[in-house]
């Protein structure tokens, strides 16, 4: 079946960049996307990457996609503490037509 | 971007009564919605995808007739936990998609509490 994995817990300095990656498994994957949960909240859609694309830039994001290696990443430059939150990384199967979800990374940012 | 609003934000029940949420597309038509539950400090997981006018569809291990799904319209699709039980307290998400091939667009969640 399908699967999206991403590591559970980054840590940055304010100012510095992250970078939360995510892999997944199917290869039919049409969409992919980034969102960001705050405590308590719903989900945010952040961004998202069509399949044909490489790379996708919106401002202080910064999208990242190998379909090849099926890896995809999100860049946050001069990470700010209102960006501590969690980042869901989640793939449209398009073979299982339906939304998946990794695990979530959870980003701290700390002075 | 599209909005989904999803009715009541939180809801305590005592154990055996039911719940119904309501996940609306405000702007947009949506075929197809999405169910999601999300345990504490887990990620979302699929529960069903309901589909406008027809049956939902229910991902292994979600028992249908615990969790019922009803698409009535285009914009407005509700989830009934029946017979609810502490085990179910959990944060239910929609979503909705205003076509094939779309981004999806959340709602903000409803908190369920048994009791």
């Amino acid at each position: 079946g399908e699967d999206v994995e991403q590591s559970l817990f980054l840590s940055v300095r304010e100012g510095d960049s992250s970078v939360i990656n995510c892999t997944y498994t199917d290869s039919s994957s049409t969409y992919l996307y980034w969102y960001k949960q705050e405590p308590g909240a719903g989900l945010q859609l952040l961004t998202y990457i069509f399949s044909n694309m490489d790379m996708k830039q919106d401002q202080r994001l910064t999208v990242l996609l190998n379909k090849k290696d099926k890896h995809l990443s999100l860049r946050i430059a001069d990470t700010q503490t209102g960006d501590s939150a969690i980042y869901f990384c989640a793939v449209f199967s398009g073979g299982y037509n339906k939304l998946i979800f990794g695990a979530g990374t959870r980003l701290a940012v700390h002075p | 971007g599209a909005v989904v609003s999803q009715h009541p934000s939180r809801v305590i029940c005592k154990s055996g009564t039911s719940v119904k949420i309501e996940c609306r597309s405000l702007d947009f038509q949506a075929t197809t919605m999405f169910w999601y539950r999300q345990f504490p400090k887990q990620s979302l997981m699929l529960m069903a995808t309901s589909n406008e006018g027809s049956k939902a569809t229910y991902e292994q291990g979600v028992e249908k007739d615990k969790f019922l799904i009803n698409h009535a319209s285009l914009t407005l699709s509700t989830l009934t936990v029946t017979s609810a039980h502490p085990e179910d307290s959990s944060f239910y998400i929609c979503s909705a998609r205003p076509g094939m091939n779309t981004e999806a667009f959340f709602g903000q969640g409803t908190r369920l509490t048994v009791v």
